[in-house]
């Protein structure tokens, strides 16, 4: 147990379907991240949040919307996924973005299968 | 360009020392080095984390040389259960921004 949660930990959902996954951290942290890793494949960084505020979108694709209403919560909406979009959404949060504050805890990630 | 370099894979056998080092020739100056590990299905997990020199706890040592150019993870005398894939993170900084990187992974096989 990491102090990090997500829900749901399995999703099935349709190429139309809009569905969301979400975070929730129990650490006090500021800063929290959605990564996405596909099968076989390395961690994928795909946004960052510090303080609710959104700090890194790494060209991820605008069917992805996160959402961070406070610090201790991130959203990630999907909508018109792809099946190539199938995988492992991992989520994580630290104390700060970077120093010897930024030792991130994950989540146990949302396994998500788009069919 | 960020970029942390690490092996794909690497096999050892049980009660063995492990070395696996990642290059960052690009890390922020005041950023620190640290290193996961991640079994199937699972988040990722720390193991440990340095700036300079030489860090040690219960379950690895890190070892960083002064230009802080790469890092050698090193695990003692690995068993089975240590069978997983090691990320080492290093930050970023140019152009007036800042970039978290995770290395690709090295795949750790620990043989009997």
């Amino acid at each position: 147990e990491t102090g990090v949660t997500q829900t749901p930990r399995h999703l099935v959902m349709g190429m139309t379907n809009k569905k969301s996954l979400k975070c929730e951290q129990h650490l006090g942290h500021n800063a929290m991240y959605w990564y996405k890793q596909s099968a076989k494949k390395p961690l994928e960084l795909m946004f960052v949040y510090n303080f609710k505020e959104q700090t890194e979108n790494n060209s991820v694709p605008s069917r992805f919307s996160p959402e961070c209403p406070n610090s201790s919560h991130l959203f990630l909406h999907l909508h018109t996924l792809q099946p190539e979009d199938s995988a492992l959404y991992l989520c994580a949060s630290s104390q700060d973005r970077r120093g010897i504050y930024n030792e991130q805890f994950f989540g146990p990630g949302t396994r998500l299968t788009v069919l | 360009l960020a970029k942390t370099t690490q092996p794909i894979s690497m096999d050892s056998y049980e009660g063995q020392e492990v070395n696996i080092t990642c290059s960052h020739n690009n890390i922020a100056t005041n950023d620190y080095i640290t290193w996961y590990q991640q079994f199937p299905s699972q988040g990722p997990r720390f193991i440990i984390q340095g700036y300079k020199t030489k860090v040690t706890n219960e379950v690895a040592s890190l070892f960083i040389p002064a230009d802080r150019k790469s890092s050698t993870l090193s695990l003692p005398r690995v068993s089975l259960s240590d069978t997983a894939v090691y990320y080492c993170l290093v930050g970023y900084s140019g152009a007036g921004s800042y970039q978290l990187t995770f290395g690709k992974g090295t795949k750790l096989s620990v043989i009997p």
